[in-house]
């Protein structure tokens, strides 16, 4: 099955850091959505892009919907310990098909 | 403020056996999906489902079954447990596919024995 390169798997990162992953796909996708999951937890919706070339932020957190349509990165400013977590990029083309497709997440650990 | 609730949170089972996993949302969503997702690999669509009565298969079916009788409802069946479905289950809602978010619950964590 179709899946999205996610990149990097992992990181360690200092507090204040800024931190940067991304999302590339051979196919074009319609919405771009960033998830975050905390260890026993299901994801949760960080930012969803819905245009090409959409550069959306919530606090801390800036994510942007690629040209192209086949790409999104997110991008973390001055991390602080609570970021740990792993953080899935998922594509979407909407219409009839109701399924997103998954990147295999990027894990933040703290720099010990 | 319920979202999306999915039980149990984990089961053991023993290879052959059967069980349902059970997911209820009460954001009056449409769209309503399972994901099954293993250490690293990001998470696959088991099936999903568009509205009451109306079910379809994702990219990893075999071995499961859905039913859609209400909006709030979605159960997936394991019938005849296997060690490959050993794994972690998310069941997820949405208003509409692709272009609004999806909600997901927090998990079912399944191991087969």
């Amino acid at each position: 099955g179709q899946q999205l390169n996610q990149s990097p798997q992992s990181m360690f990162i200092q507090e204040g850091e800024d931190v940067s992953m991304n999302c590339t796909s051979s196919s074009i996708f319609n919405t771009w959505l960033w998830y975050k999951q905390d260890p026993g937890e299901g994801p949760v919706l960080l930012i969803a892009l819905y245009k090409a070339g959409e550069l959306t932020s919530n606090g801390r957190l800036t994510a942007q919907f690629g040209i192209t349509r086949k790409d999104s990165f997110l991008n973390i400013s001055a991390s602080i310990p609570s970021d740990v977590g792993i953080y899935f990029c998922a594509g979407g083309y909407g219409g009839s098909q109701g399924n997103l497709i998954f990147g295999k997440g990027t894990k933040l650990s703290v720099k010990p | 403020n319920a979202g999306v609730t999915q039980t149990p949170k984990f089961r053991i089972l023993k290879i052959g056996q059967s069980m349902t996993l059970q997911c209820t949302q009460d954001m009056n969503h449409n769209y309503m999906y399972w994901y099954r997702q293993d250490p690293g690999m990001g998470l696959k669509l088991i099936y999903y489902s568009v509205g009451a009565g109306i079910t379809d298969k994702g990219e990893v079916p075999n071995g499961y079954n859905v039913s859609r009788s209400t909006t709030e409802d979605f159960p997936l069946r394991l019938e005849l447990a296997a060690p490959s479905q050993t794994s972690v289950y998310f069941c997820a809602s949405s208003y509409s596919p692709g272009y609004t978010e999806a909600f997901f619950g927090q998990g079912t964590r399944l191991t087969v024995v």
